[in-house]
């Protein structure tokens, strides 16, 4: 099994540029499927990017996601941000196993 | 729309038992495999078990397996969780969450959660 970090935590002003990083322990970033969900606080997980850098209907285009292989990382990049992006962010991928992992998360703060 | 909602939760003892149930409706369920996902008060998420469309294959996160056990009934559109010899540790807001894809395999992320039922294990 491998693990998936992310920082503790990241704030950025509104109308900035945030980009979160995911990176993978072992095996290839690219082997696998990475999706990133956000968590306001009170609620449940809702799907921002799925399958890499995929976006489902609803989600407006200032969230992206990317892999970087060099890094062996995914990135979630938010731009333009809003007082309603600050969430905890959690990234997401498959183990070969039949398991699922989830990063640690993310809280992000917009100041 | 896709609406899951999640029922069963409650205080149990340590060393006990509790079911819990999802319904699901507004998307053809019988069609998607389904997870259990669990959050620990202040926590990350965890990933506990996913079963496929038609129940053929499931399994299990290391942390509970041999104690939980996922099952679907496909005639009435609810996903199960039974959780059996409960400890402390297990306390945590209980999600389902729909599989973008059919197998336990699929490897595409979850595309909808639901509100999640809290269990606690105390004495």
């Amino acid at each position: 099994n491998f693990m998936l970090t992310q920082p503790h935590s990241m704030s950025e002003s509104p109308g900035k540029t945030v980009t979160i990083s995911c990176t993978r322990s072992s095996g290839s970033i690219a082997s696998d499927y990475v999706q990133w969900y956000q968590q306001r606080p009170g609620s449940s997980p809702t799907t921002v990017i799925y399958e890499d850098n995929q976006r489902p209907s609803g989600v407006p285009d200032r969230f992206s996601g990317s892999i970087d292989s060099s890094s062996n990382s995914a990135s979630l990049s938010i731009s333009g941000l809003k007082a309603e992006d600050e969430a905890d962010y959690y990234c997401q991928s498959y183990d070969t196993s039949s398991h699922w992992v989830f990063g640690g998360g993310t809280k992000l703060t917009v100041l | 729309q896709v609406q899951l909602l999640e029922s069963g939760g409650g205080v149990v003892q340590p060393g006990k038992s509790l079911r819990l149930s999802c319904a699901a409706s507004g998307f053809s369920f019988s069609s998607s495999a389904m997870h259990w996902v669990r959050q620990a008060p202040g926590k990350g998420l965890e990933w506990v078990a996913v079963i496929a469309y038609d129940g053929s294959d499931k399994n299990h996160a290391d942390s509970v397996k041999g104690r939980f056990t996922i099952s679907r009934d496909n005639f009435k559109n609810t996903l199960h969780l039974q959780m059996n010899s409960l400890r402390p540790e297990d306390t945590a807001l209980y999600y389902c969450a729909r599989d973008v894809g059919y197998s336990i395999s699929s490897g595409r992320g979850f595309d909808y959660w639901g509100q999640g039922t809290l269990v606690t294990v105390s004495s």
